[in-house]
């Protein structure tokens, strides 16, 4: 299955700034997406992202605030943006490894302060 | 909408013995996956074990096993011979085979293996 590498592994940023992840995968994946873990909870699905079409976003989530780049099959950025102490979390990469099978990157966890 | 429960916020287990994790979940759906994902504390999300609707088999992985229950929505994961590695979060969570390939998670469980 793929392997994904995702950086930074974590970040202290100040509010109002923007923090951009990225997420490199081994092999050629049709779709990837990105999920926030709030600190002790459940992945929650920020959006998919497709190569070559806007990346498609799930309720409560919106581009301005985390906007997504997918340039190639092996490539996607997701970018927090004026981040606000309320961001404060654990961010995954995720992409299809496999028959019905998903692996993820190792996270990001961003602290605001 | 599809909804993943896992009613057991928190299991624990003596090393060596037998710990089943419950999940249920909400479907219109007849073809699907489910899946169960270990997250350690290096946050890494591991597939620990997946199971195809389609078929009644229960799907088994060394220690790992599930009981899938297709009418009653219910995927519990049996965890034989506990190890003290197996101490991490568990996750439930359920896709759709058809349209989005997104996966919808349960809220998780911790189990703690005790030595």
């Amino acid at each position: 299955s793929a392997v994904i590498s995702q950086k930074p592994s974590r970040d202290i940023c100040q509010r109002g700034t923007s923090l951009t992840i990225q997420c490199q995968v081994d092999s050629q994946v049709t779709m990837m997406f990105w999920y926030r873990q709030q600190p002790g909870q459940s992945l929650t699905l920020i959006a998919t992202a497709n190569q070559g079409s806007e990346a498609t976003y799930e309720s409560g989530f919106v581009i301005d605030k985390f906007p997504i780049s997918r340039p190639n099959l092996t490539f996607s950025t997701l970018t927090v943006s004026n981040m606000s102490p309320e961001d404060s979390s654990i961010y995954l990469c995720s992409a299809r490894g496999g028959p019905g099978g998903y692996t993820f990157g190792s996270g990001t966890r961003l602290t605001v302060v | 909408a599809q909804t993943v429960t896992q009613s057991q916020p928190e299991m624990s287990v003596q090393e060596a013995e037998t710990v089943t994790l419950s999940c249920t979940y909400d479907t219109s759906e007849s073809d699907y996956y489910l899946f169960w994902y270990k997250q350690p504390p290096s946050r890494q999300m591991i597939l620990v074990i997946r199971q195809e609707a389609y078929k009644q088999q229960n799907a088994t992985e060394n220690r790992f096993s599930v009981n899938f229950q297709k009418a009653a929505k219910s995927f519990s994961l049996k965890i034989s011979d506990s190890q003290l590695g197996d101490a991490a979060m568990y996750f439930c969570a359920y896709r759709y085979q058809g349209g989005s390939e997104k996966l919808v998670f349960g809220k998780g469980t911790k189990l703690t293996v005790n030595p």
